[in-house]
């Protein structure tokens, strides 16, 4: 079975502090993604990776990096967390071709204090 | 641009009802389609897809067909159950490149 895991699926951090979400996917896939969920606001692309070491921001990425030294883990970096940043976090990951859809992980609910 | 927009919910119909949730799109060139679904609590999983035009895209009682003449994808079901209460989003993914653009996500309801 195809997975794709997150690091944890809650989170709690004080304003300030450095997060990292982790990911991992196990089907050797290129490209990987970092999503918020919002009430509302449906799935807002944070980055994406196509490559190891290459990364694109997307459509939100201001407050965030990301990290992709390995093929299968991509990073998501909160440099200093700010309460507008509690949010639902979705990794995804997609193996290339315009067919093939995305997998997710279960998501990590990050709650900034 | 590409985009995707999808009827507003929340949804709420009974047990065995006709279910339709309505997604047009603006796409360059030849897209494939998805529509995902979201438990509570979970991350979103694929329900189906359709990867060129006439396409019918099915699974577990739903199904869509891609139409390109009305740039539509709209979800069907014909019988409910109150475990297909979820959020449902459509997508798509472009003919080159990577990302998807999703759709806001509609919320259905099923009560008994």
């Amino acid at each position: 079975d195809v997975k794709v895991t997150q690091s944890s699926r809650y989170l709690v951090k004080r304003t300030g502090e450095k997060v990292f979400l982790e990911c991992v996917q196990d089907m050797d896939h290129e490209n990987m993604f970092w999503y918020r969920q919002d009430p509302g606001l449906g799935l807002r692309l944070i980055y994406f990776s196509y490559d190891v070491k290459m990364k694109e921001k997307g459509d939100i990425p201001e407050g965030y990096s990301v990290s992709r030294e390995k093929k299968e883990r991509f990073s998501l970096i909160l440099e200093s967390a700010s309460t507008n940043q509690t949010s639902m976090y979705l990794c995804a990951s997609r193996g290339s071709g315009r067919r093939n859809e995305q997998f997710f992980g279960p998501g990590t609910r990050l709650t900034v204090l | 641009g590409n985009s995707v927009t999808q009827m507003e919910g929340p949804v709420t119909l009974s047990e065995e009802a006709f279910l339709t949730i309505n997604c047009t799109y603006t796409a360059t060139g030849y897209p494939s389609l998805f529509w995902y679904v979201q438990y509570p609590g979970e991350g979103l999983q694929l329900l189906l897809k359709a990867t060129k035009a006439d396409d019918k895209g099915s699974n577990k009682g739903f199904e869509a067909t891609y139409r390109k003449e009305t740039t539509s994808f709209h979800l069907e079901k014909g019988s409910v159950q109150v475990s297909d209460s979820a959020v449902y989003f459509c997508a798509l993914a472009r003919n080159t490149g990577n990302q998807f653009y999703f759709g806001t996500g509609t919320s259905l309801t099923v009560i008994p």
